[in-house]
């Protein structure tokens, strides 16, 4: 398994600001992932984040908006800008790596960031 | 069409009931397929996941692939109260060139199962 941190864990914001989310995994990994969940919905892809490149957007989602850092292999940043009521959501970073008890690649989940913005 | 779909339900079942939670996916590529529970307020876990067409079980739940008619399902048996959570389908992407798949998944809406005593 793989034990990641997300932090803040929740925030209430006004609108037209900016927050960022940091994630922080206990081992280094090549892969990291940024999701949006809102309220009663699924989990939407918003970009994948290697480290040492520059992070790949899922369509629908812009780096002006929501720009990614990934400094190095066990930490990233997500952060939403200018934000609106419609940006109020689960914010989730994942890792995907092998697990031991599947024997397979999977992700595993942060406990995420709860964002309202007023 | 939604890449991923599920019905989202809820799907209610009785203790010590079969739960069957269904799935159909529209990119015919596609290469692995996963299923998670996520309770309410916390992230998703992995509970199952399947590769080759057929039946996959794994104590109380089987996952079962059928690629030709791009339909996945997950079957929980003996259902119990501790099994109520939305359990989400997650589609693996296509490997790429190289043969190695890079990881992402598209999730279904997911599917609410209660089960009642």
């Amino acid at each position: 398994s793989a034990v990641i941190s997300q932090k803040p864990s929740r925030d209430i914001c006004q609108r037209g600001t900016s927050l960022t989310i940091q994630c922080q995994v206990d081992s280094q990994v090549t892969m990291m992932f940024w999701y949006r969940q809102q309220p009663g919905q699924s989990l939407t892809l918003i970009a994948t984040a290697n480290q040492g490149s520059e992070a790949t957007y899922e369509s629908g989602f812009v780096i002006d908006k929501f720009p990614i850092s990934r400094p190095n292999l066990t930490f990233s940043t997500l952060t939403v800008s200018n934000m609106s009521p419609e940006d109020s959501s689960i914010y989730l970073c994942s890792v995907s790596r092998t697990s031991g008890r599947f024997g397979t690649d999977t992700q595993y989940f942060g406990p995420g960031t709860r964002l309202t913005v007023l | 069409q939604k890449e991923v779909e599920q019905n989202s339900g809820p799907l209610s079942v009785p203790e010590g009931a079969i739960a069957s939670l269904n799935c159909t996916y529209s990119d015919r590529g596609s290469q692995s397929f996963f299923w998670y529970r996520q309770y309410s307020g916390k992230s998703p876990e992995l509970i199952m996941f399947i590769y080759s067409n057929g039946d996959k079980e794994d104590g109380r739940f089987t996952a079962q692939l059928n690629k030709a008619s791009q339909y996945v399902s997950l079957l929980i048996r003996d259902s119990q109260p501790s099994d109520s959570a939305t359990y989400l389908c997650a589609v693996g992407a296509r490997s790429n060139a190289g043969g190695t798949s890079y990881g992402k998944l598209t999730f279904g809406q997911g599917t609410i199962l209660t089960v009642h005593p």
